[in-house]
């Protein structure tokens, strides 16, 4: 168990829907970090945040934001949902940040696009 | 345009003996070199990294090997274990003044036959 919870586990929904996938942060860890892994693909980063802050931003569709609250969850939200955003959803933690630190991943949340 | 190439999908071994994933990347600003571990229906765990001042990291039955030269890394595993079934990535870092990013490979799914 690395800490970080996310919520839901699966998430079925249909085209042109919006979706909010939460992630919680290990304790004590101020950054939270987006992924998304499609089905061939590796681990593709979106979004970072450090303490409230977007800190670095990856290849991120203007459909989809995200962001940190004061008590250092996250929430990613997708709108206007298409086939191809099914994918799996991974959240991470990291204390300050630093890429050089290590990134604890959440279970990820899959969702199912029909 | 993929920064991170682990261009094996699949790799079997035998128990006890060396695995050898491999993983080039195209970046020489690359800094800072990560393998993680995933499991089904888990994240991803790290595993070990190196700096691009080095060469070689060791921590137990990993290594490392980074040749900065052809742009190229290795992990070995030594001597492999059934439990060590999993699938592999590589991930590098990227960017400066606050901003790094990890950039992950598609990874490569090792099997440890018994």
């Amino acid at each position: 168990d690395s800490g970080v919870t996310q919520t839901p586990k699966h998430l079925i929904t249909a085209t042109g829907q919006r979706v909010t996938l939460r992630c919680s942060p290990r304790s004590g860890d101020l950054s939270v970090y987006w992924y998304q892994q499609s089905l061939d693909q590796g681990l593709q980063f979106l979004i970072q945040y450090y303490n409230g802050e977007e800190r670095a931003k990856g290849n991120i569709l203007e459909r989809f934001s995200a962001q940190q609250f004061p008590d250092l969850h996250s929430e990613l939200n997708l709108s206007s949902l298409e086939l191809g955003d099914s994918a799996l959803y991974f959240c991470a933690s990291s204390t300050r940040g630093r890429p050089q630190e290590t990134q604890y991943f959440g279970p990820g949340t899959r969702l199912l696009v029909l | 345009d993929q920064q991170v190439k682990q261009n094996s999908p699949s790799l079997s071994v035998q128990e006890g003996r060396i695995s050898i994933l491999n993983c080039d990347y195209t970046n020489s600003m690359f800094d800072y070199f990560l393998w993680y571990k995933k499991y089904p229906a888990e994240g991803p765990t790290f595993l070990i990294s190196i700096s691009s001042i080095k060469d070689k990291n060791e921590d137990g039955r990993f290594t490392v090997f980074l040749n900065k030269s052809a742009k190229h890394l290795s992990l070995h595993i030594v001597p492999s274990q059934p439990g060590d079934s999993a699938v592999y990535f590589c991930a590098a870092s990227v960017g400066q003044g606050g901003s790094e990013k990890l950039v992950f490979g598609k990874g490569t799914k090792l099997t440890v036959n018994p």
